[in-house]
């Protein structure tokens, strides 16, 4: 199976939003709705921010927020934060019943 | 509140086996409503899916580890473990152990905090 494909860094002021796209399949993201998107501190395990492509977490604040596109899906960060620079992984649930998962963002607050 | 908790070497050396253990608290391990899995993230690199296991015993594998990878989940002592056979410098990473439910595809919504294990001579 192949990674999801994201683009290494992006970056944006505070208070501008980002998008964070993740490229996929028609044998993943394009045929399900089970795309995940994941935030990780340095030094710190990954913690899941959207998860069914749109879906927050209790606790996970509404600036963050997932749609997704034929293959393609996006985490879109509003009103950005010093505290939002991390890295940033999608996934998908895959036709043969697997988990794959993007190479990873960078974010930068400038 | 469910929390995970990885355990094993440090370090092993090349062509060895690794074997890691994930302690469950806060929930049981037969749980209906749980999957339990590893992921593992090389030292400045991405996030790999291993595979999941399920209370019964039904796995899935990440493709390019079936060969070498076997879990199983051990009821007595509400844990599951990951082995790894045949390692190589490459197999080098933080292992993480995770939680996702049976249906909805694979969302990882508990971690543990990972250990690294450096396959080295």
């Amino acid at each position: 199976q192949s990674a999801l494909t994201q683009p290494a860094s992006v970056s944006g002021s505070p208070g501008q939003s980002i998008t964070i796209p993740c490229i996929g399949t028609s044998s993943d993201i394009g045929d399900y709705t089970y795309v995940s998107w994941y935030q990780q501190y340095p030094g710190k395990a990954p913690k899941l921010i959207i998860y069914d492509v749109s879906d927050r977490p209790s606790g996970i604040s509404n600036r963050f927020s997932g749609s997704k596109s034929g293959n393609t899906a996006s985490l879109t960060i509003s009103g950005l934060q010093a505290e939002d620079e991390a890295d940033y992984y999608c996934s998908s649930y895959t036709s043969s019943t697997t988990l794959v998962f993007g190479g990873g963002t960078k974010l930068t607050v400038l | 509140q469910l929390q995970l908790q990885e355990s094993g070497p440090g370090l092993v050396k090349p062509s060895e086996t690794l074997s890691l253990t994930c302690s469950v608290s806060g929930g049981s391990i037969s749980s209906r409503s749980d999957y339990w899995g590893w992921i593992r993230q090389p030292p400045g690199k991405g996030l790999e899916w291993i595979g999941s296991i399920y209370y019964s015993g039904t796995t899935y594998y990440n493709p390019s580890l079936k060969s070498r990878v076997t879990m199983a989940v051990d009821t007595s002592k509400n844990q599951f473990s990951l082995r790894l056979i045949s390692l190589t410098a490459a197999d080098t990473a933080v292992y993480y152990c995770v939680r996702h439910p049976p249906s909805g595809g694979f969302r990882l919504d508990r971690w543990g905090q990972g250990t690294l294990v450096t396959v080295s001579s």
